[in-house]
């Protein structure tokens, strides 16, 4: 059965960065793109973007671009976001999501909840 | 950007009621060529990630009850519970796939009268 897996759940400072991992399985890794979407606490769903899985290409929408960064490493089928300086408004929780041909995202990550404060 | 707005913020309806949700975009989600509205619907309860309902617009995800459904076209969408179920309690959130960045409605939570 598809399941994504994610770790990187953490307690942060200020200044520091993160790696949250979304490992993927039951598919074949590279036939399905891998989307973020973020959260903050009590909010709703914020898209941060996506990376074609076949080329590696990312995609950020406009409030994610600079500190972060997503990647990927097909020989584990894992996606990687990494965020750099991170700042107290970072705090929410990170979702990786399997993207689909029918627009939807059909299977998500648990979430990867991110505390940045000092 | 395409702006998602949902309506209304929050609903209570009686069990067995009828619950019925509003999602509006900006601009219209279908793509001509195939006649496809690129709308989804997500159920998320506390603690949960996103569960997909609908997508394109009016297409019941598997497994999902047939108490959901979906209809619109364009720019108008509408997810509606036909009789609450208390397992139904939830923040729904429409979607676009339409065009980059995929945006979503700001959130429907529905709670029991």
């Amino acid at each position: 059965q598809v399941q994504l897996l994610q770790s990187g759940s953490g307690l942060k400072r200020p200044g520091t960065s993160v790696k949250v991992s979304c490992k993927a399985s039951g598919y074949i890794f590279s036939m399905y793109a891998m989307s973020w979407v973020r959260q903050a606490p009590g909010q709703g769903l914020e898209w941060m973007g996506w990376i074609n899985t076949m080329t590696e290409n990312p995609t950020y929408a406009q409030a994610f671009t600079g500190r972060f960064v997503f990647s990927l490493d097909a020989s584990v089928t894992t996606a990687y976001l990494h965020i750099s300086n991170l700042k107290p408004e970072d705090t929410a929780m990170y979702f990786c999501a399997r993207g689909n041909d029918k627009g939807e995202y059909d299977y998500w990550g648990q979430g990867a909840l991110v505390t940045v404060s000092s | 950007d395409i702006v998602m707005t949902q309506s209304p913020d929050a609903l209570a309806v009686s069990l067995g009621e009828r619950a019925t949700i509003h999602c509006k975009s900006s601009q219209s989600v279908v793509y001509s060529s195939t006649n496809a509205n690129y709308l989804a619907w997500y159920q998320q309860k506390p603690g949960q990630p996103p569960r997909p309902l609908i997508y394109w617009a009016s297409t019941r995800e598997s497994g999902v009850p047939d108490r959901f459904s979906g209809s619109g076209s364009g720019t108008d969408f509408t997810l509606t519970i036909s009789s609450l179920q208390p397992e139904d309690v939830a923040v729904y959130y429409c979607q676009q796939s339409y065009s980059i960045p995929w945006t979503f409605g700001q959130g429907t939570r529905v709670e029991i009268k």
